[in-house]
């Protein structure tokens, strides 16, 4: 159980254009969802919290209209990245929290590796 | 401000040999801990958690943790480490509004 999927698993695409990414809770609902960004060998930096049928949370220094984060139903939240640059490029991760688990009890899905040429 | 901090970036071990992972939290209310397994070009998954109760917990794969609130530690064990472990691991404390905040990693090496 807890199983979280993303999609795609690898995106290229040119700059300038917009790329979504998809996150699915695949066997739980999750009115809670996490969305991280990845550099090569550093840790996770959170992005941004969404919650279901509400707008995200963004932390500092992350640039909500660049970062489009939507989370339509409690088992999908997209994170479109915008106007595409290549310093956009990265490893994103998201994860979900179970609606009636403890807290802080987060499934990660496995990645998207986003590479802006 | 919560933080973790995991003072080796990279470890190599023995194959069959023990591993023991540091990690040093600051927060400032009783915390929730996590360790997570990243292998390459993969999401995160969750070793073993810590809630309450018993300071010493039982993950997946052979791992376990010692909470040592004095010490405001967390480390990750294993008494014999397999080939199949060689990965990098993630200490994270649960913050505030859900968040959780992770370490910077230990990238762990095993060789035969």
């Amino acid at each position: 159980g807890a199983v979280v999927s993303q999609h795609p698993s690898r995106v290229i695409c040119k700059s300038g254009t917009s790329v979504k990414i998809e996150c699915r809770s695949l066997d739980f609902q999750a009115t809670t969802m996490f969305w991280y960004r990845q550099f090569p060998k550093k840790s996770l930096m959170l992005m941004a919290t969404s919650n279901e049928g509400s707008k995200a949370t963004y932390e500092q220094g992350v640039e909500k209209d660049k970062f489009l984060i939507n989370h339509a139903s409690l088992t999908l939240s997209t994170l479109t990245v915008t106007s595409a640059h290549p310093e956009d490029s990265s490893f994103y991760i998201c994860s979900a929290r179970v609606s009636t688990g403890l807290p802080y009890e987060q499934y990660f899905g496995p990645g998207t590796r986003l590479t802006v040429t | 401000a919560q933080s973790v901090t995991q003072p080796d970036i990279h470890i190599t071990v023995s194959e069959g040999a023990s591993l023991e992972l540091r990690c040093n939290y600051s927060y400032g209310a009783t915390p929730y801990l996590f360790w997570y397994v990243q292998s390459p070009g993969q999401g995160l998954q969750l070793l073993l958690k810590y809630f309450s109760g018993d300071t010493l917990v039982q993950g997946i794969k052979g791992f376990e943790a010692e909470f040592k609130r004095s010490q405001s530690s967390f480390n990750l064990r294993k008494p014999s480490v397999h080939w199949s472990d060689a990965a990098e691991y993630f200490c994270a404390v649960g913050a505030s509004y859900q968040k959780v905040t992770f370490g910077t990693g230990t990238k762990l090496q095993v060789i035969p």
